[in-house]
């Protein structure tokens, strides 16, 4: 595609429930990242792939967090028994390849957890 | 830990002027630093990455330079325009990893 997204845009959900998060990389970049943003910061990291394998998930805060890409394109990003604290802004981005070179975001999806 | 520094958190400035935002890391063991651009409501747009060899990158009207030894990095923003109005965020490319590590970011409003 011509760039990253994801999907939905906005979900609102009640304490305790369990969401998924959608992320559809550039066509061909082999690396995604997850990050979070919380209100006037900038983002933090959470998971790293490249293709199907979480090459790096120092970033996730708690067992509740957890992330998959099985055929090494789309990602999603699953939270259970969602919290206050998890609203946030979930960032998706690729890149090529990983070997550090510029990282494409996607828009976001806003989380509210009530 | 790497940590990255944005001051100032917040600038308003009159259309034209020449700007400068700042930005500081902790460890100066990173492979790259990257300025990018968020407005409210969407995602981040890259504006330039330095790699750590490099001193500076230029595009348009947007210099960016990197002092790895002092930990430090400067984006420069000349003759500004209301459509420069957004948040600029800072990240590094720790020298063994892939993610990156942000700051907090600059709000910067120009005014007309």
């Amino acid at each position: 595609g011509a760039g990253v997204s994801q999907t939905p845009s906005n979900k609102v959900t009640e304490k305790g429930k369990y969401v998924e998060l959608r992320c559809d990389p550039i066509s061909g970049h082999t690396a995604l990242y997850w990050y979070r943003q919380s209100l006037g910061q900038g983002p933090e990291f959470l998971i790293y792939f490249q293709g199907t394998g979480a090459a790096d998930d120092s970033g996730l805060p708690n067992d509740r967090f957890f992330a998959v890409r099985p055929e090494g394109s789309v990602s999603t990003l699953k939270i259970q028994r969602t919290e206050r604290g998890d609203s946030a802004v979930y960032l998706c981005a690729s890149s090529f390849s990983g070997t550090q070179e510029t990282q494409y975001f996607g828009p976001g999806t806003r989380l509210l957890v009530l | 830990k790497q940590e990255v520094t944005q001051i100032p958190a917040a600038l308003s400035v009159p259309e034209g002027e020449n700007l400068v935002l700042n930005c500081s890391f902790t460890d100066s063991a990173i492979y790259n630093l990257q300025w990018f651009r968020q407005d409210p409501g969407k995602g981040l747009t890259s504006l330039l990455l330095i790699q750590s060899s490099q001193r500076e990158q230029t595009s348009g009207r947007l210099n960016a330079s990197l002092d790895k030894s002092s930990g430090r990095s400067t984006l420069y923003i000349a003759a500004s325009q209301p459509g420069d109005s957004a948040t600029y965020l800072c990240a590094v490319t720790p020298g063994s990893a892939r993610q990156l590590t942000f700051g907090s970011g600059t709000q910067l409003t120009v005014l007309p």
